[in-house]
């Protein structure tokens, strides 16, 4: 079972509203990734982070996100001005390596943007 | 880039009987495969991973092929139960990045 712990479980904000979310990876997994999933089931991948750094991230991470993976602090996800479009489930997800090992996902942030 | 495509989109099955589910992929360099299971309202559940150097792997009722010459992964739920019933992801893994890409979904139904 997956011990990755991502808050909150929803959260609801207005259009141009901030909205933070944040995931604990699981012990000794210093890869974190942060997946956005739609109504219609497609992922999209956000940003992944190796301990403190990012390793990749797409366009839309880079304009209105911003993400965060802290020494000894929870990994983080804000949305600095939120849009209908951004509503979703956003996965956080760990591994010990990128490479061919196991990724475990937490449960999710629902957000829905009013 | 890598693409990922999966059926049957919805698969209803009786308790007891076999359900299948298949993905393709394209590119033939990817070396790590996976499949999750999401219940409703829930996150990923990993079920399975397997190495490209694994043709078939085994656990707990659940069995995963993989023919890297076709290119193509199964998952078969050998006796399925009402549990079962979640939607199922397969997944492959870029070894360089760590990138998943998924396919898009089956919707399984597993009536009594």
């Amino acid at each position: 079972n997956s011990k990755v712990i991502q808050t909150p479980r929803y959260l609801v904000k207005g259009q141009g509203q901030k909205a933070k979310m944040r995931c604990i990876p699981e012990k000794g997994h210093p890869v974190v990734f942060w997946y956005q999933q739609n109504k219609n089931n497609e992922f999209k991948f956000l940003i992944n982070f190796q301990n403190q750094e990012v390793l990749q991230q797409i366009d839309m991470t880079e304009k209105r996100f911003s993400a965060e993976c802290p020494s000894n602090s929870p990994c983080s996800l804000e949305i600095q001005s939120s849009e209908a479009g951004d509503s979703a489930l956003y996965l956080c997800a760990s591994s010990r390596l990128t490479g061919n090992t196991e990724v475990f996902f937490g449960k999710g942030t629902r957000l829905t943007v009013v | 880039g890598e693409q990922v495509e999966q059926r049957p989109p919805h698969l209803s099955v009786r308790e007891g009987d076999s359900a299948i589910i298949i993905c393709t992929y394209t590119d033939s360099a990817t070396a790590y495969f996976s499949w999750y299971k999401q219940e409703a309202g829930a996150g990923l559940q990993l079920l399975m991973s397997v190495l490209s150097n694994v043709d078939r792997k085994e656990e707990q009722g659940l069995t995963v092929l993989l023919n890297k010459k076709d290119k193509r992964l199964s998952l078969n739920l050998t006796a399925a139960h009402p549990g079962d019933s979640a939607v199922y992801f397969c997944a492959v893994k870029n070894t360089n990045t760590g990138k998943l890409t998924f396919g898009d979904g089956t919707v399984l139904t597993v009536k009594p």
